[in-house]
């Protein structure tokens, strides 16, 4: 089993709609957790992290984190043309500041 | 802030070149990371320093890949001799402790 767990897509969804992208992981010890988002030829950039149980907000953009299920979401609202990217979930451990990442989610979204 | 700074941005090379890849980390940020992407793997951590120091190297895939950071400002990867199947794009990244990572645009190696 990967440390960390995504559906490789593609994720079609509307213009507008609500993207939901999801990430499972194995290590139990992981403190910290995030996303960051991939255009095709680019870099990653850092999206949100998620230190404790529950959602946290950012505009668009909220992350989901339930521990004991060992999950953590991505929810984008008003989805835009232009976050049709790859999106890929993160998770450190307390054994140091090394990210795991996982194989990321191709989101598109239809004008 | 000029942020991550990788280069070449593009390098081709002959199997059995030598070939370094350069990155200069943010100032202020105590870890680097370098990284390889490839559709089959995704991002693979090579390698890992803190404040100049490798800290862990398991990630390298074998003899022919050697990185340094002989001061804050500056790491090489160096791969010799290059195989084509370490065709891939190389990412650094840095960090300042906690916080996540920062990347670089990152190098393309093509190695025919």
């Amino acid at each position: 089993q990967k440390e960390v767990e995504q559906n490789s897509g593609p994720l079609s969804v509307p213009e507008g709609a609500i993207a939901s992208l999801n990430c499972t992981y194995s290590d139990r010890g992981s403190q910290s957790f995030f996303w960051y988002r991939q255009y095709s030829g680019k870099s990653p950039e850092l999206i949100m992290f998620i230190y404790s149980n529950g959602d946290k907000e950012d505009g668009r953009f909220t992350a989901q984190l339930n521990k004991a299920s060992q999950y953590v979401s991505l929810l984008i609202r008003d989805s835009q043309p232009s976050d049709s990217a790859t999106y890929l979930c993160a998770l450190r451990n307390n054994a140091g500041n090394m990210l795991t990442f996982g194989g990321g989610t191709r989101l598109m979204v239809k004008p | 802030d000029a942020g991550v700074i990788q280069s070449p941005r593009h390098e081709v090379t002959e199997m059995g070149q030598e070939v370094t890849l350069r990155c200069k980390p943010i100032s202020g940020h105590d870890y680097l990371f370098w990284y390889r992407q490839t559709m089959m793997r995704g991002l693979e951590l090579l390698i890992y320093f803190n404040n100049n120091v490798p800290i862990d190297d398991s990630g390298m895939p074998e003899d022919r890949f050697s990185a340094k950071m002989p001061n804050a400002s500056f790491s090489t990867l160096k791969i010799q001799p290059s195989e084509p199947r370490d065709s891939a794009v190389y990412f650094c990244a840095s960090s300042s402790s906690y916080y996540g990572y920062t990347f670089g645009s990152g190098t393309r190696l093509t190695v025919v």
